[in-house]
């Protein structure tokens, strides 16, 4: 039983296109977030979502647009691909809102390649 | 910007033998310091999430200690075996918004 599953794994797609990923946590937790995978394989946090409202969206483009249909699902569109959207792309969630003590679980991750 | 730095990035032991790799991090509004356990193409699993000055914890052959203080943490694997193969990645929450700043990893490979 999959804690935190996103789809798909792996995405190939051609600049200039617009694409989802999904995610679903079936922890029962109120806060989830969508983390990037940088070019030095740092993992930094990219949106973060209490109870369906966004509480952190820190420096990303506008073509990066989350969203959070109830508080088990957070999914990140992204319009007219850049080859730089190349990365990984990971969801987690976690029990309440901030990491602060409470442990995060992630997704296996999304590999997105833009061509 | 927080910075937070694992060293080394990458090590290779043999099985059996025992090693620690370092996790830096700001001391000042300090909260809490996560280690991750990542193998690739699976997701990141929890390790310990830390919180007082002088915190030990362990879990099997895995510890891990924190000095908030200067702004430190060691994780260690006692008689490594090759499923330890891994990056172990440590992040640290500094009041910064409720955020987990990440650092790039140490990538451990255990030769059997």
């Amino acid at each position: 039983d999959t804690a935190v599953s996103q789809t798909p794994k792996y995405l190939v797609t051609q600049m200039g296109n617009d694409k989802s990923i999904k995610c679903e946590q079936n922890l029962g937790h109120d806060t989830m977030y969508w983390y990037k995978q940088d070019s030095k394989k740092f993992l930094k946090i990219m949106f973060s979502y209490n109870n369906k409202e966004l509480i952190i969206n820190e420096t990303v483009p506008n073509r990066f647009s989350p969203k959070s249909p109830d508080k088990a699902h957070l999914n990140l569109h992204i319009n007219s691909l850049e080859l730089g959207d190349s990365a990984v792309y990971f969801c987690a969630s976690s029990q309440d809102q901030g990491a602060r003590r409470n442990t995060i679980y992630f997704g296996e991750g999304s590999w997105l390649t833009v061509v | 910007i927080l910075n937070v730095e694992q060293s080394p990035q990458s090590l290779h032991v043999q099985e059996g033998d025992s090693t620690n790799f370092t996790c830096s991090f700001p001391s000042s509004n300090f909260y809490a310091l996560h280690w991750y356990r990542w193998e690739t193409a699976k997701s990141p699993e929890a390790l310990f999430v830390m919180t007082l000055n002088g915190d030990e914890k362990k879990k099997g052959r895995i510890s891990a200690t924190l000095n908030t203080k200067e702004g430190y943490s060691y994780l260690y694997i006692k008689g490594s075996q090759p499923e330890d193969s891994a990056t172990y990645l440590c992040a640290s929450d500094n009041n910064a918004g409720n955020m987990l700043t990440f650092g790039g990893g140490t990538r451990l490979m255990v030769k059997p």
